[in-house]
């Protein structure tokens, strides 16, 4: 089976663009996670979504952050627009708590460069 | 806020040492798991523990959870190369279902 995909593996843009960070689940998982690491703030969660709904959406630094799950095999986190500061590694990771336990599968990740 | 901190934030030591990882919270969780991530890929579970005191091993990995359930340490006997990554523990709070809190990290590099 495959894990849990992302695209675009890498991304490079300029500020002020918008940039769209795709990410498709595990088939059968119903909780999807946005998170983002850095050297400095670590693993942070921005959003997460059970059963294709907003749950959590704290973590999301500002209006600029936006995380859509229009059914169960999708979701998007979109950034416009892009600030330098938002360089980081973004996963995506999903889970079916009452199969797996609560284990989080993450993507391989999408790095961004903000330039 | 839930912080979970982890300790020591880098180990660098030589292949056959034993080490030990510490994550601290001040709040009790209702689960903690660790997870490593290795360069370029997500971090992937390497156990969960759920009850107070509870001890689980996993080859030369000992995990431990603390009593009250605020705290966790991970033990690695005679470290290899290919532990290298960094660990990361991460907790349920009651109430938070789904969630997952990441602590800071350790980074971790075993050398021959």
């Amino acid at each position: 089976d495959a894990g849990v995909i992302q695209s675009p593996r890498h991304e490079v843009t300029e500020m002020g663009q918008e940039v769209t960070l795709r990410c498709k689940p595990i088939s059968g998982h119903n909780s999807l996670f946005w998170y983002r690491q850095t050297m400095m703030r670590g693993l942070e969660l921005l959003i997460y979504f059970n059963n294709n709904v907003p749950i959590d959406d704290s973590g999301m630094p500002e209006d600029r952050f936006s995380a859509k799950m229009p059914n169960a095999s999708f979701s998007t986190l979109k950034i416009q627009p892009s600030e330098p500061r938002d360089s980081a590694v973004y996963f995506c990771a999903s889970s079916n708590i009452q199969t797996d336990g609560g284990e989080q599968f993450f993507g391989p990740g999408t790095r961004l460069t903000v330039l | 806020t839930q912080l979970l901190e982890q300790s020591p934030q880098f180990l660098s030591i030589q292949e056959g040492e034993n080490l030990t990882v510490y994550c601290n919270s001040s709040s009790v969780f209702s689960s903690l798991q660790w997870y490593r991530q290795e360069p370029g890929e997500g971090p992937v579970l390497l156990v969960t523990v759920v009850t107070g005191g509870e001890v689980k091993k996993l080859k030369r990995l000992t995990f431990q959870f603390g009593d009250a359930r605020k705290d966790s340490s991970l033990h690695i006997t005679a470290a290899q190369p290919g532990d290298t990554g960094l660990y990361l523990c991460a907790g349920r709070y009651t109430g938070t279902a789904s969630k997952l809190t990441f602590g800071t990290g350790t980074r971790l590099q075993v050398t021959l």
